[in-house]
């Protein structure tokens, strides 16, 4: 299996700008997390779905923060508008029942 | 308010030592828990769980260690690697949910 695939492995973008980050779960997984990873606060939990509908959103920090899920092999986590705050580092995961989170490799986001 | 709590952000052993990473969760309700381990850009990958029935589980090197009394966890590494040297979380979910929990991770170095 391929694993969790998170494009782009990285993305530098000015202030303002919009930002989309994409993730395909692992096949068969029913389950998709969008996890943000910072110094202060680790692994932070942005929103989960479950067979594409959104379970938990309550980490999204703010309303410029969207998720979407309109299939089974694909996710967006979008950022509009971006801020400096925002540069992180952004993990996808996926599971289904019996098994532990598979995380993609990340997107490290740089807003200047 | 973090749930799930790491308090020493990084330790560093002697090859062939024990290395003895700890958590701590203040959430009753979590019964669930797993260690994952980090390399530099890469995503976390699941290193060994435990669930609340059990007070110890072991994996090769690899033993973590429940006391739910004292909302507490622990990870073992006997005998320490220099492979081993990465960042550590450890997470936790409640049996009702799929929404897992990550501390804020323990960068362990051992030194060779």
């Amino acid at each position: 299996d391929a694993g969790v695939i998170q494009s782009p492995r990285h993305e530098v973008t000015e202030m303002g700008q919009e930002v989309t980050l994409r993730c395909k779960p692992i096949s068969g997984h029913d389950y998709l997390f969008w996890y943000r990873q910072t110094m202060m606060r680790g692994l932070e939990l942005l929103i989960y779905f479950n067979n594409n509908v959104p379970i938990d959103d309550s980490g999204m920090p703010e309303d410029r923060f969207s998720a979407k899920m309109p299939n089974a092999s694909f996710s967006t986590l979008k950022i509009q508008p971006s801020e400096p705050r925002d540069s992180a580092v952004y993990f996808c995961a996926s599971t289904t029942q019996g098994s532990p989170l598979h995380f993609g490799n990340g997107t490290r986001l740089t807003v200047t | 308010d973090q749930q799930v709590k790491q308090n020493s952000p990084s330790l560093s052993v002697q090859e062939g030592r024990i290395s003895i990473l700890n958590c701590d969760y203040t959430n009753s309700m979590f019964d669930y828990f797993l260690w994952y381990k980090k390399y530099p850009a890469e995503g976390p990958t699941f290193l060994i769980s435990i669930s609340s029935i059990k007070d110890k589980n072991e994996d090769g090197r690899f033993t973590v260690f429940l006391n739910k009394s004292a909302k507490h966890l622990s990870l073992h590494i006997v005998p320490s690697q220099p492979g081993d040297s990465a960042v550590y979380f450890c997470a936790a979910k409640d049996s009702g949910t799929y929404k897992y929990i990550f501390g804020t991770g323990t960068r362990l170095k051992v030194l060779a």
